[in-house]
């Protein structure tokens, strides 16, 4: 079984702090993504990466940052967090490729408040 | 306009009902077109996926695809109270775009199934 584990259930954070979200997967998956889930919006791609220092811009990547420096494992970063960034944040991977292009394995997601 | 509609619900059945689920998109370059569940506090898992036109059947499961109306539906009979959960759908374009491997997500309907 995949599993994509994520390093916080919940976590609260001051207005300008700097905020690590970590992601671990452990099946050797190349792709590697980043979203927010918001009541009435759905999930929103923020960053993803399609190999180790690889990354790519997603939907709404203002504010956002990225680093993967080993395959298993992908980070987004919260430079200066502010209010508007409370909220669920799930990360998923993928095997790559040409392979089952459809199908995200999901972390249990962060939920982040910003206070 | 997003380009994947789902209303947010909720949708509450009894028990032993059959549940309908429906997305409509507006991207005619989607070619996958998925069915996430999503648990409360966990992530969200793949239940189905269509490539293309048609229907699929897994199980108490349908999934339809209508792409000459960009509409797709998830069917669910013999509703039962594990069932209550949150569905995404999901879509993506094949791999001769840009957006090869990245999906966009409805909102998601919460269902619930009551006993």
């Amino acid at each position: 079984d995949v599993k994509v584990t994520q390093s916080s259930r919940y976590l609260v954070k001051r207005t300008g702090e700097k905020v690590f979200l970590e992601c671990v997967q452990d099946m050797d998956h190349e792709n590697m993504f980043w979203y927010r889930q918001d009541p009435g919006l759905g999930l929103r791609l923020i960053y993803f990466s399609y190999d180790v220092k690889m990354k790519e811009k997603g939907d709404i990547p203002e504010g956002y940052s990225v680093s993967r420096e080993k395959k298993e494992r992908f980070s987004l970063i919260l430079e200066s967090a502010s209010t508007n960034q409370t909220s669920m944040y799930l990360c998923a991977s993928r095997l790559g490729g040409e392979v089952r292009p459809y199908e995200q394995y999901f972390g249990p997601g962060t939920r982040l408040t910003v206070t | 306009q997003k380009e994947v509609e789902q209303d947010p619900g909720p949708l509450s059945v009894p028990e032993g009902a059959i549940v309908s689920l429906n997305c409509t998109y507006s991207n005619s370059a989607f070619q996958y077109f998925m069915w996430y569940r999503q648990y409360s506090r966990k992530g969200p898992e793949l239940l189905m996926y269509t490539y293309s036109s048609g229907n699929k059947e897994d199980g108490r499961f349908t999934a339809q695809v209508d792409k000459s109306s960009k509409y797709i539906s998830l069917f669910i009979r013999d509703s039962q109270p594990s069932d209550s959960a949150t569905y995404l759908c999901a879509m993506s374009a094949d791999r001769t775009t840009d957006s090869w491997g990245k999906l966009q997500f409805g909102a998601g309907t919460q269902v619930v199934v009551t006993p």
